[in-house]
């Protein structure tokens, strides 16, 4: 079974300050989604990464997969309270139809 | 921007009743999926649905759910006797392929259902 473990759960950070959160597996994904959820909503597209190695910066957020395609990192620079909600990360299962996993979530708070 | 709608947005339901989620994926796409989010917990996988059969499903999915494609625009999940732990947010999803490790699975913004 896949799993993927998202580190920290909670966070809590003043304005401006940088972060970075984890997610991890044992198991080899052929892409690897970042989504953002807000309460009763939808999970938003972040980004795709597909190759290891991969980094992709979206403004002040900076995503990374892994060499060997197990794990991911975002890197959120000069956070600001918009930045404030839910991350997620989704990996794509390498059988079958591609269904996703999603990785437990990590919840950001921000402080002005 | 083409999006995932789905609705209702709030479905409130009694016990042991049937309920039908509506889905309208993306146009061009050809896969779609169900997933569930249990208040407070993960996204969970509940089925793919490919050239009008499912491809794939998970434990969750019983035989209590089904999904179907009734036209060419929607994608409905229905579950025949709801129970109270059926209480969850349902997301619906589509993708042009799966490819896999350049596809991108685009959501809904999920319908709230309640059991009572």
């Amino acid at each position: 079974t896949q799993l993927l473990e998202q580190s920290p759960q909670f966070l809590s950070i003043q304005e401006g300050e940088n972060l970075t959160v984890y997610c991890n597996s044992s198991s080899v994904f052929s892409s690897l989604q970042w989504y953002r959820q807000e309460p009763g909503e939808g999970p938003v597209l972040l980004v795709t990464v597909v190759t290891g190695g991969e980094v992709k910066k979206l403004k002040r957020l900076t995503f990374q997969f892994g060499d060997a395609r197990k794990d991911s990192s975002l890197h959120i620079t000069a956070a600001q309270p918009g930045d404030t909600g839910l991350y997620l990360c989704a990996g794509a299962s390498d059988t079958g139809t591609y269904k996703y996993i999603f990785g437990t979530g990590t919840r950001l708070k921000v402080l002005a | 921007e083409p999006e995932v709608t789905q609705t209702p947005s709030h479905q409130v339901t009694q016990m042991g009743q049937e309920v039908i989620l509506r889905c309208v994926p993306i146009s061009n796409h050809l896969y779609f999926y169900w997933y569930r989010q249990i208040l407070g917990q993960k996204v969970e996988f509940l089925v793919s649905f490919y050239n009008n059969e499912i491809s794939e499903k998970s434990e969750i999915f019983d035989d209590q759910f089904s999904v179907e494609r009734p036209d060419g625009s929607n994608f409905t999940l229905k579950i025949r006797s709801t129970k109270l732990e059926d209480s969850a947010m349902y997301f619906c999803a589509s993708t042009w392929t799966s490819g896999g490790a350049r596809d991108t699975q685009y959501f809904g913004p999920g319908t709230r259902l309640t059991v009572l």
